[in-house]
């Protein structure tokens, strides 16, 4: 998994409830980026960070927070977790945003159930 | 239109057999082309990766892109029953552009 790994892998919670999803990353390459993968809509982008302290939002941002305070750690936050943000979440990294290094590299995934 | 179209299956094929994987794509600015691999229940790993047109081949593994029909292929030949898991395209502009994801097709090679 390129040296990525993400916590926990597992999670139920309830509907209300905050949740913070880590993933954590050895290779010290600058972009990160959470996906959540759900049957009939595939990946999707949530959130991605291009830098310590630098974040932006994907396509489904919405209801979702992010923090980078180190290179290598990139948290995903549901500030009230609803039944909707029911999926898988898949963090990913890449080298850079151009070229070659477009390429991404991904976690082994969240496996999140609200209830 | 969505930007990128992928049937998603699911195909059975016997093993041995020669296997075609397709998107299609509407945004002619898309120039880097990759082709992932997904497991049950693991994350999507990279298989292939193409600049622009042509072809790419590693292996089993063939990649193609023809830009001016806006269609991306990939062929397994000698398809193995551990070639059995979704296939995701994806594909992006470079620079600022983020990548995009088809759906993914899942794929069952049978023994």
């Amino acid at each position: 998994d390129a040296g990525i790994t993400q916590s926990p892998r597992h999670k139920v919670t309830e509907t209300g409830t905050p949740v913070t999803l880590r993933c954590h990353q050895t290779e010290n390459h600058r972009y990160m980026y959470w996906y959540r993968q759900d049957p009939g809509h595939g990946l999707r982008l949530i959130h991605y960070s291009y830098g310590v302290k630098d974040t932006d939002k994907g396509e489904v941002s919405d209801g979702y927070s992010v923090s980078r305070s180190k290179t290598e750690d990139f948290l995903l936050t549901l500030e009230s977790a609803t039944s909707s943000q029911t999926s898988v979440y898949f963090c990913a990294i890449s080298e850079s945003n151009s070229g070659i290094t477009d390429t991404q590299y991904f976690g082994p995934g969240t496996r999140l159930t609200v209830l | 239109q969505k930007e990128v179209e992928q049937d998603p299956g699911p195909l059975s094929v016997p093993e041995g057999a020669i296997v075609s994987l397709n998107c299609t794509y509407s945004n002619s600015a898309f120039q880097y082309f990759m082709w992932y691999r997904q497991y049950s229940r693991k994350g999507p790993e990279l298989l292939m990766y193409t600049y622009s047109s042509g072809n790419k081949e590693d292996g089993r593994f063939t990649a193609q892109v023809d830009k001016s029909s806006k269609y991306i292929s990939l062929f397994i030949r000698d398809s193995q029953p551990s070639d059995s898991a979704t296939y995701l395209c994806a594909m992006s502009q470079g620079g600022s552009e983020k990548l995009v994801f088809g759906k993914g097709t899942k794929l069952t090679v049978n023994p």
